[in-house]
């Protein structure tokens, strides 16, 4: 079965920083595009930034670019989100998302397993 | 403000078809395939129709799917308690280099 597990999430103050971190099993992690979506209370999904099995590109959207990194460990079958300078419209909750497997056709490909999320609170 | 336009709400009773729109431009669901996501609140949004009108294994033959244009729209048919949640459309858009969504649209089952 693919799981997908986050952790990292929970309460920062503005300015600063979280790093989330997402288990993959089930699936041969390495091939596989992953993505953060977020959703903030009240409001609907977002995408926030996927990175290519190999961890050689990224993508991320305008709302978080310059502030947040990904990156992937395929030895541990894990992809993280790096979170700086973090602000209250930051505040959702995260879920880990496997992608594609051709990182050059993105379109083509579901966003097919989420995981459960994991919430970022941001307050002073 | 969305990507996608959504109506924020549908409803139907027991039964009923209920339709969902998705309007977008040329750079997203004009110009590649069109994603349908049901999240019921506090569980993990799940794939509901993927490449504009294919269903995952798993998925009921209600949830149908169409896309004409730079406009798609989900039905679901024999509507049943257990639809109700919210649903997204989402597509690539290839201005912005990203995945868009639309804002959602909560489902009610009268």
């Amino acid at each position: 079965e693919v799981q997908l597990v986050e952790s990292g999430g929970g309460l920062e103050q503005p300015g600063g920083s979280l790093r989330l971190s997402c288990a993959g099993s089930g699936f041969t992690f390495s091939t596989y595009a992953m993505s953060w979506v977020r959703q903030a209370p009240g409001k609907g999904l977002e995408w926030v930034s996927a990175i290519s099995g190999r961890g050689d590109s990224t993508i991320y959207a305008e709302s978080v670019k310059g502030r947040f990194t990904i990156s992937r460990d395929n030895s541990k079958d894990t992809v993280y989100l790096q979170m700086n300078s973090l602000r209250g419209d930051d505040a959702a909750v995260y879920f880990c998302v496997k992608w594609s497997p051709n990182w050059n056709l993105l379109g083509l490909y579901a966003l097919d397993v989420w995981g459960q999320g994991t919430a970022v609170t941001v307050s002073s | 403000q969305s990507v996608l336009t959504q109506p924020p709400s549908a409803s139907g009773t027991p039964g009923q078809t209920v339709t969902i729109s998705c309007s977008g431009t040329s750079s997203n669901v004009g110009s590649d395939y069109v994603y349908w996501y049901q999240h019921l609140p506090g569980a993990a949004p799940k794939l509901l129709i993927y490449r504009n009108h294919q269903r995952p294994s798993g998925v009921p033959d209600r949830f149908s799917a169409s896309k004409s244009g730079t406009s798609a729209s989900l039905a679901i048919s024999g509507l049943r308690s257990e639809d109700e949640a919210d649903y997204y459309c989402s597509a690539w858009d290839a201005s912005l280099r990203g995945v868009v969504f639309g804002g959602g649209t909560k489902l009610t089952v009268l």
